[in-house]
């Protein structure tokens, strides 16, 4: 099993640039997450998504969408990129249907940085 | 709501050394907390969790955690540092709603190991 990938690993867009950053999951979990990382934060939730055709808003959606593409796969895309979305973002899964709260497994992350 | 205070920034210890990084949450409900740690340029890897079976947690490589409800703590520690421990630690709550799984996660702790 290949755990939770994303792609790419590494990006640089201008200013007002569009993009999505992939994730994909082979867990069968019903549960998908994306985080952004910046120093002294911690993990941010920018959007999650509790099972297939669901989306929610986390702590920090502005400038942000996601599409929950099928039960493996949560992408999540910024329409005009802006030098404040520059950070680490990581996707993660979990099944928390399994149990009360079960653990999440991350991505090894996409390094975006918006000049 | 949910939240979780990691004290200290960074920590500096010694190899053999004791290693404590200290966890302190607020909850409204009985809590589940996690520790992970990530590696420099990888993503995030559970260390254990506590899920209200057992009030002293064993992890992987060494760490455990205790949970104490009267102090509202759950304190990571590992009695012999390794230069390989260097990392950076993250507590998390769940964040108490239903079959969700969502996280929040503390700020982070970089433990440096010195030889």
């Amino acid at each position: 099993n290949a755990g939770v990938t994303q792609t790419p690993k590494f990006q640089v867009l201008k200013t007002g640039q569009s993009m999505t950053l992939q994730c994909a999951q082979d867990m069968n979990h019903n549960s998908m997450y994306w985080y952004r990382q910046d120093p002294g934060m911690g993990l941010r939730l920018i959007y999650y998504s509790a099972s297939e055709g669901t989306t929610d808003k986390g702590e920090v959606p502005n400038g942000y969408n996601v599409s929950r593409l099928n039960k493996r796969e949560f992408s999540l895309r910024l329409e005009s990129a802006a030098p404040s979305q520059t950070s680490v973002y990581f996707c993660a899964s979990s099944d928390p249907l399994a149990g009360l709260t079960d653990t999440q497994y991350f991505g090894p992350g996409t390094r975006l940085t918006v000049l | 709501a949910q939240s979780v205070t990691q004290l200290g920034s960074h920590v500096s210890v010694s190899e053999g050394a004791l290693v404590l990084l200290r966890c302190n949450y607020s909850s409204s409900v009985p809590p589940y907390l996690f520790w992970y740690v990530q590696y420099p340029n990888q993503g995030l890897q559970l260390l254990l969790k506590y899920t209200s079976a057992a009030t002293l947690v064993k992890g992987i490589n060494g760490f455990e955690a205790e949970f104490k409800k009267s102090e509202t703590s759950f304190h990571l520690t590992k009695p012999s540092a390794h230069m390989s421990d260097a990392a950076e630690y993250f507590c998390a709550v769940d964040h108490g709603s239903s079959n969700t799984g969502k996280l929040i996660f503390g700020q982070g702790t970089t433990l440096q190991v010195k030889p």
